[in-house]
């Protein structure tokens, strides 16, 4: 298996611009979770599904995040607009219940400017 | 809001020395994950432990849950230059399969 796949790696945008981070879960695996790391604040969590449904996205910073997991291979997170306070290395993971081990992705780094 | 305090927050040792990572918590886990990152990836899993006292070794790693499940460390035995890299506990509390992670411990192993 390839592992979690996301993409792009490396993201610089405009503040007030749309930006879509993609993530491809492994197969099988029916938890997805989407986290934040920063410096000042770490790995943050911020929303997680359950067979493509959202459990809990408390950590969800504001209205302008947003993610979705159309089928059980494929997640995205949606900033609109965004701002540089946003800037950080978000992860997707994805876990199977049975083992509880999450195995991550290698990110995507965005910077706002 | 659970908080996963780790210490030491940075650690610079040489190669060959004996070191050990905290993780501490009010909060009464269920299980508790410890990962490794290293620059540019995302956190690789070393173990999990879900039961108060339970003690896991990994090669030169050992890895104990306090009895109380609300603590636990990490020793390394013999640190190599490979060891390098942020190390992340993370627990998850009863009924939620989410899981919180520390705030890390930077450890430099030098040659």
């Amino acid at each position: 298996d390839a592992g979690v796949i996301q993409s792009p790696r490396h993201e610089v945008t405009e503040m007030g611009q749309e930006v879509t981070l993609r993530c491809k879960p492994i197969s099988g695996h029916d938890y997805l979770f989407w986290y934040r790391q920063t410096m000042m604040r770490g790995l943050e969590l911020l929303i997680y599904f359950n067979n493509n449904v959202p459990i809990d996205d408390s950590g969800m910073p504001e209205d302008r995040f947003s993610a979705k997991m159309p089928n059980a291979s494929f997640s995205t997170l949606k900033i609109q607009p965004s701002e540089p306070r946003d800037s950080a290395v978000y992860f997707c993971a994805s876990s199977d219940y049975r083992d509880h081990g999450y195995t991550f992705g290698s990110g995507t780094r965005l910077t706002v400017v | 809001t659970q908080l996963l305090e780790q210490s030491p927050q940075f650690l610079s040792i040489q190669e060959g020395e004996n070191l050990t990572v905290y993780c501490n918590s009010s909060s009464v886990f269920s299980s508790l994950q410890w990962y490794r990152q290293e620059p540019g990836e995302g956190p690789v899993l070393l173990v999990t432990v879900v039961t108060g006292g339970e003690v896991k070794k990994l090669k030169r790693l050992t890895f104990q849950f306090g009895d109380a499940r609300k603590d636990s460390s990490l020793h390394i035995t013999a640190a190599q230059p490979g060891d390098t890299g942020l190390y992340l506990c993370a627990g998850a509390t009863s009924g939620t399969y989410k899981y919180i992670f520390g705030t890390g411990t930077r450890l430099k192993v030098l040659a």
